[in-house]
């Protein structure tokens, strides 16, 4: 089945210890999002890519970066972890940036600082 | 800017009862609005979506919303609640200003507890 694919499910990182949280998606989807979630509030879109266009939303804050080596690959590095970083992250992918099109999401990365 | 609000936290309901799951939103002009649910640990699911057309919505699941221009609502809906259906349910709108890249602006989710 087509899906998106989120490794790993549960990250364990350090304070300040760089991590990089890996998506993948077999629907050849141009557009893949990361949102950061926490404790069950609402997911807060951190950016996307269109293809290889990068947009990265006005308060992500620099400490997060992403990578699309490929249609199906999309990472996120986050450059010094704090405790406020402790959360799940979600990976989306969208067929296009038609407005009617839905997002489907992989299972999330819960990440935790210690 | 776009809004949607979803007022109840939480709604319980009795496993076979009818279920209700309320979302209300701002939009200046036509809205795109969808429904997603999330189970414990899990990404976010997507269950319908309204665009344009017939204002009563079909989805997954036996789910179904209805879409009310006067109200400004966007209710999801299911005739007989199952304890399976416990959940976490998130309305969301598509954010026209920003259509490059399709952002969902999520309302802040309620919890769904069916009980036996």
């Amino acid at each position: 089945d087509a899906m998106v694919i989120q490794n790993p499910r549960y990250q364990v990182t350090q304070f300040g210890k760089p991590v990089t949280l890996s998506c993948s998606q077999t629907l050849n989807h141009n557009v893949m999002y990361w949102y950061q979630q926490k404790s069950s509030q609402a997911p807060k879109l951190l950016f996307h890519y269109y293809d290889k266009d990068f947009n990265n939303e006005a308060d992500t804050p620099d400490n997060f970066q992403s990578r699309r080596p490929n249609t199906s690959f999309c990472f996120l590095d986050i450059r010094s972890p704090g405790l406020g970083d402790a959360a799940m992250y979600l990976c989306a992918t969208s067929r296009d940036r038609g407005r009617g099109n839905e997002q489907f999401f992989g299972p999330g990365t819960r990440l935790t600082v210690l | 800017a776009q809004s949607v609000a979803q007022p109840e936290d939480q709604v319980n309901v009795a496993e076979g009862n009818p279920l209700t799951v309320k979302c209300t939103y701002s939009v200046s002009g036509n809205p795109y609005l969808f429904w997603y649910v999330q189970y414990p640990n899990r990404g976010l699911q997507f269950l319908l979506k309204y665009i344009t057309g017939d204002n009563l919505v079909k989805g997954s699941y036996g789910f179904e919303a209805e879409f009310n221009k006067s109200q400004t609502s966007f209710h999801l809906k299911k005739p007989s609640a199952l304890v399976s259906d416990s959940a976490l349910y998130f309305c969301a709108v598509r954010d026209l200003i920003y259509n490059q890249g399709g952002k969902l602006i999520f309302g802040q989710g309620t919890e769904l507890s069916v009980k036996p």
